[in-house]
């Protein structure tokens, strides 16, 4: 298995314009989690999906942050507009029934 | 509100001598816990585990200490290698059918040869 799948790995973009972050989880894995890195705040849960549904989407910072997962292989977050703030390392995590595994990462710089 | 808190943001050790990484936690819901290894650049990986219903899980030179009534578990690292120097994150998981990780904001472990 090639493990949790994110792309794109590395996202500049400027103040204002949509981002779009993609994953797809580790087959049969039923949870998928969106995960977001700082300095000041460490890894922050966005969202979490169970079974392609979102569970808990309390983490989500805003409107302009959006996820989707249409199907158990495959979810994206959007930021639309972007802003500078935003600039952080976004993770990709799936699990099935203890702990996660993680992708490598988008890191995303808004200009 | 931090459920999940790693006090020390760095540690240093001498090669060889043992690490100690801590982690306190506030949600006496949380039933399992975690450790994760982040090295620049990579997502984190896990590490070991333990649940509530043990104290103690060893894994070679990884050992997990789980310490109930004082919600703390920590992590020891003996012998420390320079290899282990990476970010660690503890982590921990509510009894019940929400699963979602809740992390630490993790230690900076650097190992000096």
């Amino acid at each position: 298995d090639a493990g949790v799948i994110q792309s794109p790995r590395h996202e500049v973009t400027e103040m204002g314009q949509e981002v779009t972050l993609r994953c797809k989880p580790i087959s049969g894995h039923n949870s998928l989690f969106w995960y977001r890195q700082t300095m000041m705040r460490g890894l922050e849960l966005l969202i979490y999906f169970n079974n392609n549904v979102p569970i808990d989407d309390s983490g989500m910072p805003e409107d302009r942050f959006s996820a989707k997962m249409p199907n158990a292989s495959f979810s994206t977050l959007k930021i639309q507009p972007s802003e500078p703030r935003d600039s952080a390392v976004y993770f990709c995590a799936s699990s099935y029934l203890y702990g996660a595994f993680f992708g490598q990462g988008t890191r995303l710089t808004v200009v | 509100d931090q459920q999940v808190k790693q006090n020390s943001p760095s540690l240093s050790v001498q090669e060889g001598r043992i690490s100690i990484l801590n982690c306190d936690y506030t949600n006496s819901m949380f039933d399992y816990f975690l450790w994760y290894k982040k090295y620049p650049a990579e997502g984190p990986t896990f590490l070991i585990s333990i649940s509530s219903i043990k104290d103690k899980n060893e894994d070679g030179r990884f050992t997990v200490f789980l310490n109930k009534s004082a919600k703390h578990l920590s992590l020891h690292i003996v012998p420390s290698q320079p290899g282990d120097s990476a970010v660690y994150f503890c982590a921990a998981l509510p009894a019940g059918s929400a699963r979602q990780l809740t992390f630490g904001s993790g230690t900076q472990l650097t190992v000096l040869p």
